[in-house]
């Protein structure tokens, strides 16, 4: 059971690149999460979606666009990096309903030159 | 907006002691409150959840409280261990619904042998 898995791993990018994160889970879950973690900020929402299909604002939507083909996949887009966005990214997913935890990957680390 | 403060600064304690890591949270009080473990290079992993209405919570070595009329909740590693070294991250869920959490920034736990 892989549970959450993100690819790629790592990633280094120079500023105005594109690029595609992957989340893929395999519990089932409804609902999936983006979030970037930060030194001293802790994890933001960035975008989530609580369904095959449909997506929604988080904390820090700006540079960043989504989408949920499949239930059990997640992509993350960043149309045109920028400096601002190197961070680490982290994919979670969970059942609905209340009290349902939260289920994340390992993350991706992503430097923008 | 929905607060969630962790202090920041690294615990430092030694094997064998009771650690005590704090959350507090503004405004009104959630209807649970949840505390992950992420060790480096890794996501959070969920621990505990506390609901409201129990002052208590126990799993193994772990326990939680929750505080209403100090809107905070407190997280005890009894026996700690240098395995039990980690940043531990408190969450509540977002107003308006449960589809969303507010994470605070992570309390770095230390043990020393």
């Amino acid at each position: 059971n892989a549970g959450v898995t993100q690819t790629p791993k790592f990633r280094v990018l120079k500023t105005g690149q594109s690029m595609t994160l992957l989340c893929a889970q395999d519990m089932n879950h409804e609902y999936m999460y983006w979030y970037r973690q930060d030194p001293g900020m802790g994890l933001r929402l960035i975008h989530y979606s609580v369904g095959e299909g449909t997506t929604a604002k988080g904390e820090v939507p700006d540079g960043y666009n989504v989408s949920r083909l499949k239930k059990q996949n997640f992509l993350l887009g960043l149309e045109s990096a920028a400096p601002s966005q190197t961070s680490v990214y982290f994919c979670a997913s969970r059942d609905p309903g209340e009290n349902q935890p939260q289920h994340f990957g390992d993350g991706t680390r992503l430097s923008i030159l | 907006s929905q607060k969630i403060e962790q202090n920041s600064e690294a615990l430092n304690i030694q094997e064998g002691k009771t650690a005590t890591l704090t959350c507090n949270y503004t405004n009104y009080s959630p209807a649970y409150l949840q505390w992950y473990r992420q060790d480096p290079g890794r996501g959070p992993v969920f621990l505990l959840l506390i609901r409201e209405n129990e002052k208590e919570k126990r799993k193994e070595r772990l326990k939680v409280t929750f505080d209403t009329t100090l809107k905070q909740s407190l997280f005890h590693i009894t026996a700690s261990q240098p395995a039990d070294s980690a940043t531990y991250l408190c969450a509540r869920p977002n107003s308006g619904g449960y589809q969303k959490v507010t994470f605070g920034i992570g309390t770095k736990l230390q043990v020393i042998p």
